[in-house]
């Protein structure tokens, strides 16, 4: 088990630019979670995978945003058009479905929008 | 999912058992009760969960009160490295998707 994987740990973006992050889940959890957080919050849902399968987005989600997880694995997370506003904690956490709630988090990226 | 209430922050004495209360009075027959907690600059992790029976594990206890209204995280000999921020959390045991994170009680262990 070496846990989950979050690519890169800090990013540092203009206003108007793109970025993408990555998320490698534990090998065998089936599920897959996007949160936010921002400094004294807690973690806020965006999305949720299980297998392939995007099942459930929040509707705080704005349309700049896409996520995929292809064959089941590995995920990203797109932001277009960065905004100050998106400046946050990205986490991905996995788990494996039958093991309830139990979610495995990543260290998160940290992105700052200038 | 049902809403839960917990204190801003606590304080506890390095070696003293800390004792974080949840309060979720709408709490529904099928509904589990979660807490995780987050270190600062890490993600958060789980640490254990429940449903009307107390359970403990390598890391803490859970009480849950006979009406399930209300739980207690149990750390039994809190650490420096216990300071962090404690979830509790409510959900549908099987529902799949996203845990609702509130903000949380901090811990601060102090020496």
């Amino acid at each position: 088990d070496t846990g989950v994987s979050q690519d890169p740990r800090h990013k540092i973006t203009k206003r108007g630019q793109n970025v993408t992050f990555r998320c490698d889940p534990i090998s065998e959890h089936n599920r897959l979670y996007w949160y936010r957080q921002t400094l004294g919050q807690g973690p806020e849902f965006l999305t949720y995978f299980q297998n392939e399968a995007q099942l459930e987005k929040s509707r705080l989600l704005s349309d700049r945003f896409s996520a995929e997880r292809p064959k089941g694995s590995f995920s990203t997370l797109e932001i277009q058009r960065t905004e100050q506003g998106d400046s946050a904690m990205y986490l991905c956490a996995s788990s494996l479905q039958g093991m309830g709630e139990k979610l495995f988090f990543g260290s998160g990226t940290q992105l700052s929008v200038l | 999912d049902a809403k839960t209430t917990q204190p801003p922050s606590m304080d506890c004495a390095e070696g003293r058992a800390a004792n974080l209360p949840c309060n979720h009075s709408t709490i529904s027959g099928n509904e589990y009760v979660y807490w995780y907690r987050q270190i600062h600059s890490q993600g958060p992790q789980y640490i254990i969960h429940g449903l009307k029976n107390n359970e403990t594990n390598e890391m803490a206890s859970l009480i849950i009160t006979e009406d399930r209204k209300s739980s207690t995280l149990i750390l039994p000999h809190a650490t420096l490295r216990d300071t962090a921020v404690y979830y509790c959390i409510v959900r549908a045991g099987t529902s799949g998707s996203r845990l609702t994170f509130g903000e949380g009680t901090q811990l601060t262990v102090n020496p």
